[in-house]
């Protein structure tokens, strides 16, 4: 069955520096995709960045980037130059089902709680 | 503004009081779906819906009810609710176009069963 674990419950960084969380994956299908979500206090969910699986590079957002090692199986992101709004929930999701079709569902991690001090 | 809209974004209610969250998409997505968040398991999905009279069961579908009689709206309805279902509740949506990866979801309702 394919599962997200997030291993980190909870991290914390300084200001301006960059925090990697991780997020390892495991399914059997060939073609899948990686999210990444932002939760803050306030409760919505915000996406960040998505990578395919068939994705050659890296993906990257702004300050976000995804960093995909897929014989690894981690889909790691990294924020650079960490801001006191970065303080949030952050999850990982991976999607079921095929791309062409549209998938059915995303399966999550359980999330790590990220405190950004100044 | 492309928008999920979800209500009520917090209730407090009884056992076996029936309650209905609503839900409502502007961008003629085909696809939505119901999850709950709850700590330490992240968000699980509770039922999908991939058009208008066509729904299924996620992972955890168990004293929950759906309908899709529009493309905009897509009730949650909890017909006996128990104090397992305290949660807090998204509703999402996307369209089913190749490239269209991403859920949009509502700001979530917050659901307190006594």
């Amino acid at each position: 069955a394919q599962k997200i674990t997030q291993t980190q419950p909870g991290m914390f960084v300084q200001e301006k520096e960059a925090v990697t969380l991780d997020c390892t994956y495991d399914t059997s299908d060939q073609s899948y995709g990686l999210f990444w979500y932002k939760q803050p206090s306030s409760g919505e969910m915000i996406f960040l960045i998505y990578q395919g699986s068939y994705d050659e590079q890296n993906a990257t957002e702004g300050r976000y980037s995804l960093n995909f090692q897929k014989a690894r199986k981690s889909a790691n992101l990294v924020i650079s130059a960490s801001q006191l709004g970065d303080s949030a929930m952050y999850f990982c999701a991976m999607r079921e089902g095929s791309l062409s079709g549209g998938y059915n569902k995303l399966i999550f991690g359980a999330g790590t709680r990220l405190a950004v001090h100044p | 503004e492309a928008q999920v809209t979800q209500n009520p974004r917090y209730l407090i209610t009884v056992t076996g009081k029936k309650l209905t969250v609503t839900c409502s998409q502007n961008m003629n997505h085909e696809y939505m779906s119901w999850y709950r968040q709850d700590p330490g398991l992240g968000l699980r999905q509770i039922y999908y819906s991939m058009n208008v009279e066509v729904t299924d069961k996620g992972d955890v579908p168990e004293g929950y009810k759906v309908s899709r009689k529009e493309k905009r709206n897509f009730p949650l309805i909890l017909e006996s609710p128990s104090p397992n279902q305290t949660s807090l509740y998204f509703c999402a949506s996307k369209g089913l176009n190749s490239g269209a990866n991403v859920l949009t979801f509502g700001a979530g309702s917050r659901l307190t069963v006594l």
